[in-house]
């Protein structure tokens, strides 16, 4: 069963902060993955894709991936009141043209 | 402004009653996904399109049909809904097949009475 974890949360952090949102999935040979926001009764929007180990910036946001570790991470730096939502990970599975979407975490930023 | 839509953002339909949603894009991309999604849970893929070739998901109960007549729209049927089908409805695109980004609409929330 191929699978992609995330801590449900809430996650809280006071704003201003680092918010740090971690993901872990089973295939090792997942190439692409992909970060998305989804504010409370919206749909997911699209906002970080990487696909090699390392760290990629886009303003506010960094994501980092270490496959050996079969982890991909976003940090938020400057969290704003606006960057609480619900943040989902998703996944391709190498043995076909799908991505899987973790549960997310729900990601609170405290005024 | 290239987009996804869907309609209608809200539906209600009775218990048993076919219901229809519907999706288009001007992105022109050729990859079209349906997704269902229940309250805090991962988005479910259902179905997907590569240009008009067809892809059902194992696990997608017989209920559920799609119909993607040309590049821009796509339709998701439920034939008899059950209570149990009460959720947010997704359609996504993307610009070609395998793992690639996708770009949702703003989803149909079906409500079962």
């Amino acid at each position: 069963q191929k699978e992609v974890e995330q801590n449900s949360g809430p996650l809280s952090v006071p704003e201003g902060a680092i918010a740090s949102l971690n993901c872990t999935y089973s295939d090792r040979g997942s190439q692409s993955f992909f970060w998305y926001r989804q504010y409370s009764g919206k749909s997911p929007e699209l906002i970080m894709s990487i696909y090699s180990n390392g760290d990629k910036e886009d303003g506010r946001f960094t994501a980092q991936l270490n496959k050996a570790s079969q982890y991909v991470s976003l940090l938020i730096r400057d969290s704003q009141p606006s960057d609480s939502a619900t943040y989902l990970c998703a996944v391709n599975m190498l043995e076909d043209d799908k991505i899987i979407f973790g549960k997310g975490t729900r990601l609170h930023i405290l005024p | 402004d290239a987009m996804v839509i869907q309609n209608p953002r809200y539906q209600v339909t009775q218990f048993g009653k076919p219901v229809t949603l519907s999706c288009s894009q001007t992105l022109n991309h050729n990859v079209m996904y349906w997704y269902q999604q229940k309250s805090s849970q991962a988005p479910k893929l259902l179905f997907h399109y590569y240009d008009k070739d067809f892809n059902n998901e194992a696990d997608t109960p017989d209920n559920f049909q799609s119909r993607r007549p040309n590049t821009s729209f796509c339709f998701l049927d439920i034939r008899s809904p059950g209570l149990g089908d009460a959720a947010m409805y997704l359609c996504a695109t993307s610009a070609r097949q395998g793992p690639q980004e996708q770009y949702f609409g703003p989803g149909t929330r079906l409500t079962v009475t």
